[in-house]
């Protein structure tokens, strides 16, 4: 598991809250990258960082926004939550080279 | 819009059996990979295939590139329990793989 993670992995939220995911890497990735996984699919990407302060948005970045303020430390934030975003949510990071490692993975539900 | 679609939805097979599974994606590409999900589990890698090379292997995984039909294939040798996941053929057109597009997956089962 190439030493990202994710947290919490659990979280239920109340509809119109903020919430902040954390997903943080010891592998000194320049690249790292937030997606959603929701049942029987594969995953959309919200939000990638290619650097510390270098952020784009994704296919599905609605309601969300990042921040990375250190090489190892990638922050998603939702900053409503709506129950459209009940999710499992997916941190990833790579070298630039072709192989992305991902984390463990944040259930969110919002009630 | 989904680049990478993989067929069957859903595979079940007998343990010692071969599995395949196919993707199939709309634009030309740079690499095509394939990762495997165990239930509840953030995604492995498994093969990278870039988009001049036709065939890879690793362990008891071959998968197949043809860029002229724009689809891949991925074949799991003398399956194990283990193997069952759900497996996802991931897309870029750019330099950062974490930038793929996913399909919606496989799911395999392989029975004791």
């Amino acid at each position: 598991d190439a030493g990202i993670t994710q947290s919490p992995r659990h979280k239920v939220t109340e509809t119109g809250t903020p919430v902040t995911l954390r997903c943080h890497q010891t592998e000194n990735h320049r690249y790292m990258y937030w997606y959603r996984q929701d049942p029987g699919h594969g995953l959309r990407l919200i939000h990638y960082s290619y650097g510390v302060k270098d952020t784009d948005k994704g296919e599905v970045s609605d309601g969300y926004s990042v921040s990375r303020s250190k090489t190892e430390d990638f922050l998603l934030t939702l900053e409503s939550a709506t129950s459209s975003q009940t999710s499992v949510y997916f941190c990833a990071s790579e070298t630039g080279q072709g192989e992305a490692f991902f984390g463990q993975g944040t259930r969110l539900t919002v009630v | 819009s989904q680049q990478g679609e993989e067929d069957p939805q859903a595979l079940s097979i007998q343990e010692g059996e071969n599995a395949t599974m196919n993707c199939s994606y709309k634009t030309s590409i740079n690499n095509l990979q394939w990762y495997r999900q165990n239930s509840g589990r953030g995604l492995v890698h498994l093969i990278l295939i870039r988009s001049n090379e036709r065939e890879k292997h690793s362990g008891r995984l071959r998968v197949t590139l043809d860029t002229s039909k724009k689809s891949s294939s991925l074949l799991i040798t003398a399956s194990r329990a283990a193997d069952t996941a759900s497996y996802f053929c991931a897309t870029d057109v750019g330099t950062n793989a974490g930038k793929s597009t996913f399909g919606d997956g496989t799911t395999l089962t392989v029975k004791p």
